[in-house]
């Protein structure tokens, strides 16, 4: 069984102040770990994965996530918001492949001038 | 690469009607394709899971009979809503995974917003 818990339905920050878009994790496997970021009326773009390999993961646009698994954590940051980051994001875990995957509530990100 | 191709983005129509959506993977083959639905403000939620060349499986409380699922090629997946009615109306999103092991995730299609009056 897995779950994710993103622990904040809204996030605002200003233009050009850090992100963090917190998620936790709970999984049966060694997990592997996404953040999808979804803008309105599309569908889900992937940001950045976790697969085991390096803990600190660099993803697009200037995102990275570090996984810790001591804190069953999976925070995604960024030091500096632009208003084109406004955008619903997704913490989202899996299992054995990809072929489970399980979608946090999310967390919509609101970037002021 | 890993392109997926949703169809229509939106549809309008009344309440009664059927309603097909295409979910085509562009340029790679996907042996097993997913469909979700997302409420407003909401996550997504997985409706079933469509190998190519067998039947889909659907999760919990979906209704097989109301929402069809056909993957008849390794590019192309339907979802066909039958009878819809207005409690139907979401949006609607595929994914693709593809089946050569190349340890890429899901590729999503960019949705279909389905308004039922």
């Amino acid at each position: 069984a897995q779950s994710v818990t993103q622990l904040d339905s809204h996030v605002s920050v200003s233009e050009g102040t850090p992100v963090l878009l917190r998620c936790n994790y709970s999984s049966s496997y060694s997990p592997s770990l996404f953040w999808y970021v979804q803008h309105p009326n599309k569908g889900l773009q992937l940001l950045l994965k976790y697969t085991s390999a390096a803990t600190l993961v660099k993803g697009i646009n200037g995102f990275e996530a570090e996984f810790k698994k001591s804190e069953t954590s999976f925070h995604l940051t960024k030091p500096s918001a632009h208003m084109s980051d406004a955008a619903e994001y997704f913490c989202v875990v899996s299992g054995k492949g990809y072929s489970t995957l399980t979608f946090g509530k999310g967390t919509m990100l609101l970037v002021s001038p | 690469g890993a392109v997926v191709s949703q169809h229509p983005s939106w549809v309008i129509c009344k309440s009664g009607t059927s309603v097909k959506i295409e979910c085509r993977s562009l340029d790679f083959q996907a042996t097993t394709m997913f469909w979700y639905r997302q409420f407003p403000k909401q996550s997504l939620m997985l409706m079933a899971t469509s190998n190519e060349g067998s039947k889909a499986t659907y999760e919990q409380g979906v209704e097989k009979d109301k929402f069809l699922i056909n993957h008849a090629s390794l590019t192309l997946s339907t979802l066909t809503v039958t009878s819809a009615h207005p409690e139907d109306s979401s949006f609607y999103i595929c994914s693709a995974e593809s089946g050569d092991n190349s340890n890429q995730p899901q590729h999503f299609g960019d949705g279909t917003r389905l308004s039922i009056l």
